[in-house]
């Protein structure tokens, strides 16, 4: 089956660490982002690449950093200089950053840290 | 400053009836819009899209309305389901800027 796996599912840090959050996709799609989700806030894009060792920052970036060295991988790290990172993460792809190319998300890694 | 709005933050229906989730932006550059929805502990999933040429797009019991003088859109769900219980997100995307701008989601829940 393709798509698109997030790991972990849950995940929990102490303030101060850094934290990687994997996203892999099967679909050989050239597209990937990262978005995050707040509880009234819908999903605001961290970063998105558009091809292999390209990557753009989002409009939410601060305290983040990604690499897209293989295509099917766009791990997202949250560092300790993001000041809230407590939320719900999803990874998404697309076959290319068009309009009419629809995002496919994973199932998401919620992050708590404390 | 959110650019796509749902200001409804949620909508109850009974199974059977209309179900109108609606949707605002300000940018009146945004050329495509896009509807997900989203069960709970679950990725979005594409449900529906127009473009700005059109001002109506069907599929099946879902249909998307745009009004582009209003800069509004709506989702039409006909006869709603208990299945169709989901946070629904509507997106615009920028094709200058070259990316999907989400609006913060409204939970519908259909009840039987």
């Amino acid at each position: 089956d393709g798509g698109i796996t997030q790991s972990p599912k849950y995940l929990f840090r102490k303030e101060g660490q850094n934290v990687t959050l994997s996203c892999e996709q099967n679909l050989n799609h050239d597209a990937m982002y990262w978005y995050r989700q707040d509880p009234g806030q819908g999903l605001r894009l961290i970063y998105y690449s558009q091809i292999v060792n390209d990557f753009q920052k989002g409009d939410i970036a601060e305290g983040y950093s990604v690499s897209r060295e293989k295509k099917e991988s766009f791990p997202l790290t949250v560092t300790s200089a993001q000041k809230n990172p407590t939320a719900f993460y999803l990874c998404a792809s697309s076959i290319r950053l068009a309009h009419n190319s629809p995002l496919h998300f994973g199932n998401g890694t919620r992050l708590t840290v404390t | 400053d959110q650019q796509v709005k749902q200001n409804s933050p949620s909508l109850s229906v009974q199974e059977g009836r209309i179900s109108i989730l609606n949707c605002d932006y300000t940018n009146s550059m945004f050329d495509y819009f896009l509807w997900y929805k989203k069960y709970p502990a679950e990725g979005p999933t594409f449900l529906i899209s127009i473009s700005s040429i059109k001002d109506k797009n069907e599929d099946g019991r879902f249909t998307v309305f745009l009004n582009k003088s209003a800069k509004h859109l709506s989702l039409h769900i006909v006869p709603s389901q208990p299945g169709d219980s989901a946070v629904y997100f509507c997106a615009s995307f920028y094709n200058q800027g070259g990316k999907l701008i989400f609006g913060q989601g409204t939970e519908l829940s259909v009840k039987p």
